[in-house]
């Protein structure tokens, strides 16, 4: 099955930095990456997606990097705000859509204001 | 967006007993899935739940342990068999439709198994 790894498992940045975070996955089939974002006691939520076809998806501050070749992907986040303190998953799927999605370890993201 | 009701909230469970957790979807949907999330850690895949038919399980899970139903487009359960302290966790229901690349998530359940 598919495996998937996310670092870093705790990210702090400064209110107005940007916040990368990066997986990689172990299954070429795999075609479908999304990000979900998990606030303490509630359930994840999808905040950006990204296909294989594409390399590149942005989304206001929110930006996904696909390199296929590679087997990874990165979340990147710019102009951080308080309110982006949370988890992040990454995941992926070899599904036509987000069928039975396979999640990183996480990464609790910090951001001081 | 699917508005997705898990039941119970949360449970507390003695050893050895059985708890169904409900997922019910305010529309029909193609795919349904169970997760287990353990406190501070991620995401686990348990199984799909196959209307009419039998789940497919992940690698780990087995049915004996975690029996699903899915008898209609709208509504899935999962069972927590025999349980144990180690299956103190959360468990997620999550739904997609085909056509859709959004996997939407219930609120989940809270176990502890004492």
């Amino acid at each position: 099955g598919e495996n998937v790894e996310q670092h870093p498992s705790t990210l702090s940045v400064q209110e107005g930095d940007s916040a990368v975070i990066k997986c990689t996955y172990s299954d070429s089939a795999s075609n479908y990456f999304p990000w979900y974002k998990q606030e303490l006691g509630k359930r994840p939520q999808l905040i950006i997606d990204i296909r294989s076809n594409v390399g590149e998806k942005k989304d206001q501050r929110i930006a996904v990097t696909l390199n296929k070749t590679a087997k990874h992907f990165s979340l990147h986040i710019t102009e951080t705000q308080p309110e982006d303190s949370a988890v992040y998953f990454c995941a992926a799927s070899s599904g036509a859509g987000a069928n039975n999605l396979f999640f990183g370890t996480g990464t609790r993201l910090t951001v001081i204001p | 967006s699917a508005v997705i009701s898990q039941k119970p909230s949360r449970d507390i469970c003695q050893r050895g007993t059985s708890l169904t957790i409900q997922c019910q979807v305010d529309s029909q949907v193609t795919m349904m899935f169970w997760y287990r999330q353990q406190p501070g850690q991620s995401l686990t895949l348990i199984a799909t739940a196959n209307q009419g038919s039998e789940a497919t399980y992940e690698s780990g899970f087995v049915i004996d342990k975690f029996p699903i139903s899915r008898p209609n487009l709208t509504f899935s359960t999962l069972t927590v068999s025999n349980m144990s302290p180690e299956d103190s966790s959360i468990y997620l229901c999550s739904v997609a439709s085909s056509g859709d690349t959004e996997a939407f998530f219930g609120q989940g359940t809270r176990l502890t198994v004492v």
